[in-house]
């Protein structure tokens, strides 16, 4: 039962330009919106998060859109680095309960 | 900047085998948790901590896993009895300050080889 998913496993976005990446869930309970970053042979950062309250966050380069009815969010990054290069994992809770996308690996290209 | 720690960083064992992955969270955290991820598939929830006793768990955390805090600072996942499938890099995180959606911060992982 996949609640969250991401449904791009990759994307490659040349440098300076803007990387979005998305993300769906099924289950209206989860109030509560993650997005890490993982480097190979290190566990995932926090990289930013969004309340069930709001539809937008916006922290530094990193943007993440919020979209209920749709059930959708998705990050955006501008502009975009070759350090940016990694794995996007989202992930939604509800309680103490975190479910995780299957990640998207970002390359971008200098 | 204070950091989850995991050791070990890899771990063997043989299949029957009892294996216990230990964590030490950031110090001042109430909440914990263990992940895992299967190579190739995505980061799994198996269960959350919190006041010494076990607040949630998924499917997967069966009869054969189990959590302990045996001191202020450890945090350990056991397995009783390995098996092949439960190969996989298992994640430590800890949370919050009291407030359960808090950003988890992880630590770098234990990858775990069934043989």
């Amino acid at each position: 039962d996949q609640q969250v998913k991401q449904n791009s496993p990759s994307l490659s976005v040349q440098e300076g330009r803007i990387s979005i990446l998305n993300c769906d869930y099924t289950n209206s309970m989860f109030d509560y919106f993650l997005w890490y970053k993982k480097y190979p042979a290190e566990g995932p950062t926090f990289l930013i998060s969004i309340s069930s309250i709001k539809d937008k966050n916006e922290d530094g380069r990193f943007t993440v859109f919020l979209n209920k009815s749709a059930k959708h969010l998705s990050l955006h990054i501008v502009p975009s680095q070759p350090g940016d290069s990694a794995v996007y994992f989202c992930a939604a809770s509800t309680g103490n309960q975190f479910y995780f996308g299957t990640g998207t690996s970002l390359t971008v290209i200098p | 900047e204070p950091e989850v720690t995991q050791t070990p960083s890899h771990q063997v064992t043989q299949m029957g085998q009892e294996v216990i992955l230990r964590c030490v969270p950031i110090s001042n955290h109430l909440y914990f948790y263990w992940y895992r991820q299967i190579l190739g598939q995505k980061v799994e929830f198996l269960v959350s901590f919190y006041n010494n006793e076990i607040s949630e768990k998924s499917e997967i955390f069966d009869d054969q896993f189990s959590v302990e805090r045996p001191d202020g600072s450890n945090f350990t996942l056991k397995i009783r009895s390995t098996k092949l499938e439960d190969s996989a890099m298992y994640f430590c995180a800890s949370s919050g300050q009291g407030i359960p959606n808090q950003p988890q911060h992880f630590g770098d992982g234990t990858r775990l080889s069934i043989l």
